[in-house]
């Protein structure tokens, strides 16, 4: 899988968006690109994923550049629970591919 | 929505002895996976199990280690000689797995203690 890399730490006030960027620069074709959060020591909680187009749920949006190199998790409207490690990660497309987490983005959401 | 249901949520065991970590993938999910996470370390991938066998794992799991899906609704891990070095906490995950990138939905983890 190829490599990501995230800044170690940002942080937002609450009540506005948070625009967490990843770098993938070795990204290939068959490559998602993943977003998940952890919250203390809680279980990964999934976020979004997309392989080409931006994405959007109802917990945030992702932008993908066009030539895949980069992306940027955007939390609209950030709230204090929302502080937590984010991962950005790239998984091939197999069912069965395992999820490799780096260290993460810790986001820090101030009132 | 649906979960990834873990028991027990802690588990404290004396080194030398046999543990089963015990997860409820969610119902129509059909790849499972173990990982771990040691105390301010990464979440590390142990292995992955599809059609009651494992499809891949990694160094990390070895003969003491082992899974199984019993029955129709759990997927156990089992540390046969635990040692110090095997306390953390150890997640489980599911997925689907038909197409689109499915993603996986993990558990909230068992805290495992070794003493």
């Amino acid at each position: 899988d190829a490599k990501t890399t995230q800044p170690p730490s940002m942080d937002c006030a609450e009540g506005r968006a948070a625009n967490l960027p990843c770098n993938h620069s070795t990204i290939s074709g068959n490559e998602y690109v993943y977003w998940y959060r952890q919250i203390h020591s809680q279980g990964p909680q999934y976020i979004i994923h997309g392989l080409k187009n931006n994405e959007t749920n109802e917990m945030a949006s992702l932008i993908i550049t066009e030539d895949r190199k980069s992306s940027t998790l955007i939390l609209p409207h950030a709230t204090l629970r929302d502080t937590a490690v984010y991962y950005c990660i790239v998984r091939v497309t197999g069912a069965n591919s395992k999820l490799t987490f780096g260290k993460g983005i810790t986001l820090s959401v101030r009132p | 929505e649906p979960e990834v249901t873990q028991t027990p949520s802690h588990q404290v065991t004396q080194m030398g002895q046999e543990v089963i970590l015990r997860c409820v993938p969610i119902s129509n999910h059909l790849y499972f996976y173990w990982y771990r996470q040691i105390l301010g370390q990464k979440v590390e991938f142990l292995v992955s199990f599809y059609n009651n066998e494992i499809s891949e794992k990694s160094e990390i799991f070895d003969d003491q280690f082992s899974v199984e899906r019993p029955d129709g609704s759990n997927f156990t891990l089992k540390i046969r000689s635990t040692k110090l070095e095997d306390s953390a906490m150890y997640f489980c995950a599911s997925t689907v797995g038909q197409g689109k990138g499915q993603p996986q939905h993990f558990g909230d983890g068992t805290r495992l203690s070794i003493l």
